[in-house]
C-alpha cells in the first residue's frame, strides 16, 4: 500500500523552529518529485516547497523562502521540512505530497503562537 | 502567480442529479514538455485532500467513472454525472505547470 505518514508538528513560539518528516512506503520512494502543501484553519491547500528526485532542485514559495529548507533522504525513504524564523500565519496543516499529489498523507499540525 | 478562479464557490445539488464546476487559469498551463499539469481534487470533510482527476481529463485509481474531467488553454471544468451522497466536500482545481503550483479558492458541494 502507497503510504505517506507525517510526524514533527507542535506547538511553537513566534521565531521558533520545527523539523517535519515525511516517511514513505509502497512506491520507489527515489524515483518521484516531493511536495510539502499546508492548508491554513478554513482555507484551501498552498504547495510549500518541492524537491526533485535526487534533492539537486527545489523550490519555494515566496513567503517561505530564506526560512524553510526542504531534504529528502532517499536511503531512509524519507522527506523533511526545516522550518525556522516560525511566525503566526505559518499555523496550517503540513501534508507530504508525492509528485503530482496523487498521494498525500494525513498531515501533522504546526501551531505558531505565544 | 498562476491565479485559479472557481465557480461557482457553493453548490447545492439534489442525490442523481449532473453538477458542474469550472475553473479558470490566469495564465496558460501547457508545460514546456507538451503537457498540462492540471489536477481535480476532493477533500471530504475532516480528511486528507484526495487527487480525482490529473492531465486535465485522467481520473486516479479507484475513482467512480461519474467524474470526468474537461479543458484546454486556461478553462477547465470537471462534471459529476450524477452525485452521490458521499460527494459532499470542497473540491479544488490546481495547476502543476508553473511554480508555485496554486490551487483554486474550493467549490463546496452540498446536497439540497
Amino acid at each position: 500500500e502507497v503510504q505517506l505518514v507525517e510526524s514533527g508538528g507542535g506547538l511553537v513560539q513566534p521565531g521558533g523552529s520545527l523539523r517535519l518528516s515525511c516517511a514513505a512506503s509502497g512506491f520507489t520512494f527515489s524515483n518521484y518529485w516531493m511536495s510539502w502543501v499546508r492548508q491554513a484553519p478554513g482555507k484551501g491547500p498552498e504547495c510549500v516547497a518541492n524537491i526533485k528526485e535526487d534533492g539537486s532542485q527545489t523550490y519555494y514559495v515566496d513567503s517561505v523562502k530564506g526560512r524553510f529548507i526542504i531534504s529528502r533522504d532517499n536511503a531512509k525513504n524519507s522527506l523533511y521540512l526545516q522550518m525556522n524564523s516560525l511566525r503566526a500565519e505559518d499555523t496550517a496543516l503540513y501534508y507530504c505530497g508525492r509528485a503530482g499529489l496523487g498521494v498525500w498523507g494525513q498531515g501533522t499540525t504546526v501551531t505558531v503562537s505565544s | 502567480d498562476v491565479v485559479m478562479t472557481q465557480s461557482p464557490l457553493s453548490l447545492p445539488v439534489t442525490v442523481g442529479q449532473p453538477a458542474s464546476i469550472s475553473c479558470r487559469s490566469s495564465q496558460g498551463l501547457v508545460h514546456s514538455d507538451g503537457n498540462t499539469y492540471f489536477n481535480w481534487l476532493q477533500q471530504r470533510p475532516g480528511q486528507s485532500p484526495r487527487r480525482l482527476i490529473y492531465k486535465v481529463s485522467n481520473r486516479d485509481s479507484g475513482v467512480p467513472d461519474r467524474f470526468s474531467g474537461s479543458g484546454s488553454g486556461t478553462d477547465f471544468t470537471l462534471k459529476i454525472s450524477r452525485v452521490e451522497a458521499e460527494d459532499v466536500g470542497v473540491y479544488y482545481c490546481m495547476q502543476g505547470t508553473h511554480w508555485p503550483h496554486t490551487f483554486g479558492q474550493g467549490t463546496k458541494l452540498e446536497i439540497k
